[in-house]
C-alpha cells in the first residue's frame, strides 16, 4: 500500500515566480489536506478537499494561492508572484473516507525556498 | 489563546528508557480527537497514535502508549523503552468537532534526543 506522495521534494524559486506543487493521496483515500510548517512551528492547516471539492480554506490562503483536485485523484498547490515569507514546508494528507478516526496520513512533503 | 501547547521544547533520553513528552489541549467541544505524530530530520510526518475523547481506556500502540487525563486537558505520550530511532520531533494535534474533515491543529513540537 504505497503511502502519499508529494513533487517535487524541493524548490528554489526566486521571489514573483510562480510555482506548483503536486500531491498524490493513498488510492483509496478521498479526503485530502494541505498545510504550511514554518522552521520550529507544527504544521498549518491551509485547505481541504473532499473529493475534487474544495470544502475549507484557511485564511492563512491568500489569494496568491490556489488548490485544485481536478479528478478528485492528485492535487496540486500553486502559488503565484512568490514572496520570501512563502518559504515553508507544504504538508499534503490525505484520510479515508470511512471512519469516524479521520487519520490523516502525510506525505515527505515539498521544502519550498524563495530567494 | 493554545489550542494545543507542548511546553516541553527538548527532551533527553538514553537509550531503553522510559519517556513522557507533554501536551496539553484547550477546546470546549465535547467531541473531539487527539493525535501525536513523529517527524524525523527527513520531514515527514508519521502517525503514531489516537485517542478519541469518548475512549474510557488510555490508547496503546506497541511502545507508545497516550496518558488521557480529560478533566486536566492531557493527552501525554509515553514512549517506553526508547530506540535511537526515536530521536525525532513530535507533535501533539487535535481535531475538534465529530465531523470528519476537519483541520488538525498542531502544537509546537518537542524535540527527542535518544543516546547510547
Amino acid at each position: 500500500d504505497t503511502g502519499v506522495s508529494q513533487n517535487p521534494r524541493h524548490k528554489i524559486t526566486k521571489r514573483g515566480q510562480n510555482v506548483t506543487f503536486r500531491c498524490d493521496p493513498i488510492s483509496e483515500h478521498n479526503r485530502l489536506y494541505w498545510y504550511r510548517q514554518t522552521l520550529g512551528q507544527g504544521p498549518e492547516f491551509l485547505t481541504y478537499f473532499q473529493n475534487e471539492a474544495q470544502l475549507e480554506k484557511s485564511r492563512l490562503l491568500s489569494d496568491r494561492f490556489s488548490a485544485e483536485r481536478p479528478k478528485g485523484s492528485f492535487s496540486t498547490l500553486e502559488i503565484q508572484r512568490t514572496e520570501q515569507g512563502d518559504s515553508a514546508m507544504y504538508l499534503c494528507a490525505s484520510s479515508p473516507s470511512v471512519g469516524f478516526i479521520d487519520t490523516q496520513y502525510f506525505g515527505p512533503g515539498t521544502r519550498l525556498t524563495v530567494l | 489563546a493554545q489550542k494545543i501547547t507542548q511546553t516541553q521544547p527538548g527532551m533527553f533520553v538514553q537509550e531503553k528508557e522510559a519517556v513522557t513528552l507533554d501536551c496539553t489541549y484547550d477546546t470546549s467541544d465535547p467531541s473531539y480527537g487527539l493525535f501525536w505524530y513523529k517527524q524525523p530530520s527527513s520531514g515527514e510526518m508519521i502517525f503514531l497514535i489516537y485517542q478519541g475523547s469518548y475512549d474510557q481506556q488510555n490508547a496503546t500502540e506497541g511502545r507508545y502508549s497516550l496518558n488521557f487525563q480529560k478533566a486536566r486537558k492531557s493527552a501525554n505520550l509515553v514512549i517506553s523503552a526508547s530506540q535511537l530511532g526515536d530521536s525525532a520531533m513530535y507533535f501533539c494535534a487535535m481535531r475538534e468537532g465529530a465531523q470528519a474533515g476537519t483541520a488538525l491543529i498542531f502544537g509546537k513540537g518537542t524535540t527527542l534526543s535518544v543516546s547510547s
